[in-house]
């Protein structure tokens, strides 16, 4: 199975800051790597796709980079609803597997 | 618009059966296939398996082989998540989401709402 590291497990910022996360895949995955936002008791909610593509609907101010086994999610100038849960995603091969999680909280 | 919602929570004994149903709308059923996440509370997710809604063909996390079997119905437009002899470690939250494919990506676009599976004595 592919292993995914996230880093840092958590963070604490202030709004407006830009915060970065990083992703590292055991192996190869070329770009097939996608990042998901999960808020409290809620569903996860994907982000980008193809390692920097944004969904429809997702706003600019997110961005991804990477390809092969090192990725960074980036998000511009944080605000209150971007406070949540960060988790990077493998769809390379099966089975499908997740980081850790990134938690993002208020400084 | 698309949608997935799906079956409300449930408290199983160790040793029974659950099934999670998953209801798709707003999008032509057979042209997605569906993959099941679950999550422990406080835990990254962990992917089930994968179904094809055409032929009902599935592909499962080699821990839970043998215990958990996916079906659809194309009349209702609806997936299914059975998980049997279940066991504490099991309790979780569970997801269906649907895979999309464009150029050479096939990755999550929408998820379920989730569905609470408690196990308890």
């Amino acid at each position: 199975d592919i292993q995914m590291t996230q880093s840092p497990s958590s963070l604490s910022a202030s709004v407006g800051d830009r915060v970065t996360i990083t992703c590292r895949a055991s192996q190869d995955i070329s770009n097939d790597l996608a990042w998901l936002q999960q808020k409290p008791g809620k569903a996860p909610k994907s982000l980008i796709y193809a390692a920097s593509n944004l969904l429809s609907g997702v706003p600019s101010k997110f961005s991804g980079r990477g390809s092969g086994t090192d990725f960074t999610l980036t998000i511009s100038s944080l605000q209150p609803e971007d406070f949540a849960t960060y988790y990077c995603q493998q769809y390379k091969s099966v089975p499908v597997t997740f980081g850790g999680g990134t938690q993002v909280e208020i400084k | 618009q698309v949608q997935l919602v799906q079956s409300g929570a449930e408290v199983k004994k160790p040793g029974a059966s659950v099934k999670v149903s998953c209801k798709a709308s707003g999008y032509t059923f057979t042209n997605f296939h569906v993959h099941w996440v679950r999550q422990v509370p406080g835990q990254g997710p962990e992917w089930l398996g994968i179904i094809n809604p055409i032929s009902g063909g599935t592909t499962y996390a080699q821990r839970l082989q043998g215990r958990v079997t996916m079906t659809r119905d194309t009349s209702t437009t609806t997936f299914y998540m059975e998980l049997s002899s279940l066991r504490f470690d099991d309790t979780a939250m569970y997801y269906c989401a649907r895979r999309y494919c464009g150029g050479s990506s096939c990755h999550f676009d929408f998820w379920g709402q989730g569905t609470l599976v408690s196990v308890s004595s």
